[in-house]
């Protein structure tokens, strides 16, 4: 099936950069999204790119899509502990109709 | 504020009893959506609504209705729980069309046990 994919787990120091990591399978995906979802409330969206563009820089945070490779990842920089949280991979699938699929999400923790 | 309303935030119901999940939207949005998230899983589509007026089944439609009372509201009920239906529901809202959708905004969430 059409799967998108992540780690479940990143730890970093904080004033580290973090690199969080998705793949994707749909290669006809339009849009791709990183959402933020913090303890016990809902996702809140980060920063989309559109699949015509390699990369995205919004303050901290860099988004790098490889479409040859499927991959997305979204660096953020000077990790702080306020962005220890769940981050959501996300694509609009064409093949699925032009559903949003969502990873299973990469738990970050940031040591201070 | 504006944004996405979820009521109850917190249920517990008893297996085969039937509810109601609330959603309201303020940002004048086209599509709405009913998600269920569960642990290692991610979100699951259940139910869609990309206008008012007219609704669509997702990814995991079983043992769910759904209403797009107005454009602003989109309910999702539970007939007979079931304690497989134990999850964190969220709706959400998008302003694009469904082909053209630049993210969604989410509610914060309802907690459903069923026991």
């Amino acid at each position: 099936g059409e799967d998108v994919e992540q780690s479940l787990f990143l730890s970093v120091r904080e004033g580290d950069s973090s690199v969080i990591n998705c793949t994707y399978t749909d290669s006809s995906s339009t849009y791709l999204y990183w959402y933020k979802q913090e303890p016990g409330a809902g996702l809140q969206l980060l920063t989309y790119i559109f699949s015509n563009m390699d990369m995205k820089q919004d303050q901290r945070l860099t988004v790098l899509l490889n479409k040859k490779d499927k991959h997305l990842s979204l660096r953020i920089a000077d990790t702080q502990t306020g962005d220890s949280a769940i981050y959501f991979c996300a694509e609009i699938s064409t093949v699925r109709g032009f559903k949003t699929i969502f990873g299973a999400g990469t738990r970050l923790f940031v040591k201070a | 504020n504006a944004g996405v309303t979820q009521t109850p935030k917190f249920q517990v119901l008893k297996t085969g009893q039937s509810m109601t999940l609330q959603c309201a939207q303020d940002m004048n949005h086209n599509s709405m959506y009913w998600y269920r998230q569960d642990p290692g899983m991610g979100l699951r589509l259940i139910y869609y609504s990309a206008s008012e007026g007219t609704t669509d089944k997702g990814e995991v439609p079983n043992g769910y209705n759904v209403s797009r009372l107005n454009k602003r509201e989109f309910s999702l009920r539970l007939e007979s729980a079931a304690p497989s239906q134990t999850s964190v529901y969220f709706c959400a809202s998008s302003e694009q069309s469904v082909t053209d959708n630049y993210g969604y905004t989410f509610g914060s969430g309802t907690r459903l046990t069923v026991v």
